[in-house]
């Protein structure tokens, strides 16, 4: 079946501009989670979605990174005012629950470059 | 709080050599263990897991891994390298008891030599 998706697959702006970035989970997937990752490091968690319960935001870097996501469809990551720090590969997964030992599928990720 | 290390930025192994990707963990309770692999330009694609049950775990494109609760280790290893296992390794770890999300290593990146 279609794994998880995200869009666009490149983005380039220009500091202090809005940018928002795509993932379209694995289709019955309940938790989908974003994460972070630079250039060399490992990966960052930012936020997490679990069907309709209130996200957990506690990997949000700052108040500028926002998330939301429909039911249990289509998550968008808004970075408002982006910073030459935001430039990074952000990875967005799906997993069937959000049972500890159940697998996180992940997407191709979407470079961000912030000039 | 856990923690998972991955103490090799860089693996070379030649072709045909067995190869080992060290990960050790640290958590309060018992783990849950990960591995995923990272080619360039793409997501990370799962590997395998340690739930419970048997310490060695066999996964994707033959590689395994073995559970060893007395080292806290969860080592990736595979009998044959190829050019094509050339890639991005990251181990990941969550404590079962607990509430933190997936921790992931920095990664260790394995290059074949042919």
């Amino acid at each position: 079946g279609a794994g998880v998706s995200q869009s666009p697959s490149n983005k380039v702006t220009e500091k202090g501009k809005d940018v928002e970035l795509r993932c379209d989970p694995i289709s019955g997937h309940t938790a989908l989670y974003w994460y972070r990752q630079r250039l060399g490091q490992g990966l960052e968690f930012l936020i997490y979605f679990q069907g309709n319960s209130a996200p957990d935001k506690s990997g949000l870097p700052s108040d500028r990174f926002s998330a939301e996501r429909t039911g249990e469809s289509v998550s968008t990551l808004t970075i408002q005012r982006t910073q030459q720090e935001d430039s990074a590969v952000y990875l967005c997964a799906s997993s069937q629950t959000s049972g500890g030992w159940d697998t996180q599928y992940f997407g191709p990720g979407t470079r961000l470059t912030v000039l | 709080a856990q923690s998972v290390a991955q103490p090799e930025d860089q693996v070379n192994v030649a072709e045909g050599n067995p190869l080992t990707v060290k990960c050790t963990y640290s958590v309060s309770g018992n783990p849950y263990l990960f591995w995923y692999v990272q080619y360039p330009n793409r997501g990370l694609q799962f590997l395998l897991k340690y739930i419970t049950g048997d310490n060695l775990v066999k996964g994707s494109y033959g590689f395994e891994a073995e559970f060893n609760k007395s080292q806290t280790s969860f080592h990736l290893k595979k009998p044959s390298a190829l050019v094509s296992d050339s890639a991005l390794y990251f181990c990941a770890v969550r404590d079962i008891n607990g509430n933190e999300k997936l921790t992931f290593g920095t990664g260790t990146r394995l290059t074949i030599i042919p």
